[in-house]
């Protein structure tokens, strides 16, 4: 595997069930993040971790919670999810620590909350 | 608050023009700016990245240029091919926690 990697590519769940998506970054990279794409809205930055320290988003509603156990993984556990949750989740990883924070983006895991 | 917009929002052209998407950015205070591309249903590629210190970078059939002064980047393709149809973003950084990303250019390249 090369480059960020995101599983499940799709996913379909009602509102009460509980899911997670994973990512992970074969780049060797200290920093992570997670973008959710709705239709017709710019990307959203959801939550960042950066030496595994997560940066606080308190604009994100509980319900996301996102876990990072090292540098090369990243979670989002999700529960109790609305239809408006639906979206297109992206995880993205850098190399922090300096002004060159090139980002790298996996493919998405397209989210379905009926 | 920083904001990122884009113009046009689509742009649909015949194969073979060359081409400007533009991008701008409401605070001069930034880490770096990025363009990226995005195939339907797809995540997204990076094409190019200026540093806050630099003035224009190039990758083959594109060039990107920054400034920073007037809050404006513009990406040019030369040479359109129908494969370069596709959304385009661009995104600015000003710390690590904070990547702003425009609503993107939707772009087709007819044959």
């Amino acid at each position: 595997e090369t480059g960020v990697t995101q599983t499940p590519r799709h996913l379909v769940m009602g509102m009460t069930n509980k899911k997670s998506l994973k990512c992970e970054q074969h780049l060797g990279h200290n920093a992570m993040y997670w973008y959710k794409q709705s239709a017709k809205k710019p990307l959203e930055l959801m939550f960042v971790y950066s030496l595994e320290e997560r940066v606080e988003n308190n604009s994100v509603p509980s319900r996301f919670s996102p876990e990072c156990p090292n540098s090369s993984h990243l979670f989002l556990h999700l529960h109790t999810l609305q239809p408006e949750d639906s979206a297109l989740y992206l995880c993205a990883s850098s190399q922090g620590g300096s002004s060159f924070y090139e980002q790298y983006f996996g493919p998405g895991t397209r989210l379905t909350v009926t | 608050k920083q904001e990122v917009t884009q113009i046009p929002a689509a742009l649909s052209v015949p194969e073979g023009e060359n081409l400007v998407l533009n991008c701008s950015f409401t605070d001069s205070a930034i880490y770096n700016l990025q363009w990226f591309r995005q195939d339907p249903g797809k995540g997204l590629t990076s094409l190019l990245l200026i540093q806050s210190s630099q003035r224009e970078q190039t990758s083959g059939r594109l060039n990107a240029s920054l400034d920073k002064s007037s809050g404006r980047s513009t990406l040019y393709i030369a040479a359109s091919q129908p494969g370069d149809s596709a959304t385009y973003l661009c995104a600015v950084t000003t710390s690590y926690d904070k990547v702003i990303f425009g609503p993107g250019t939707s772009l087709s390249v007819i044959p």
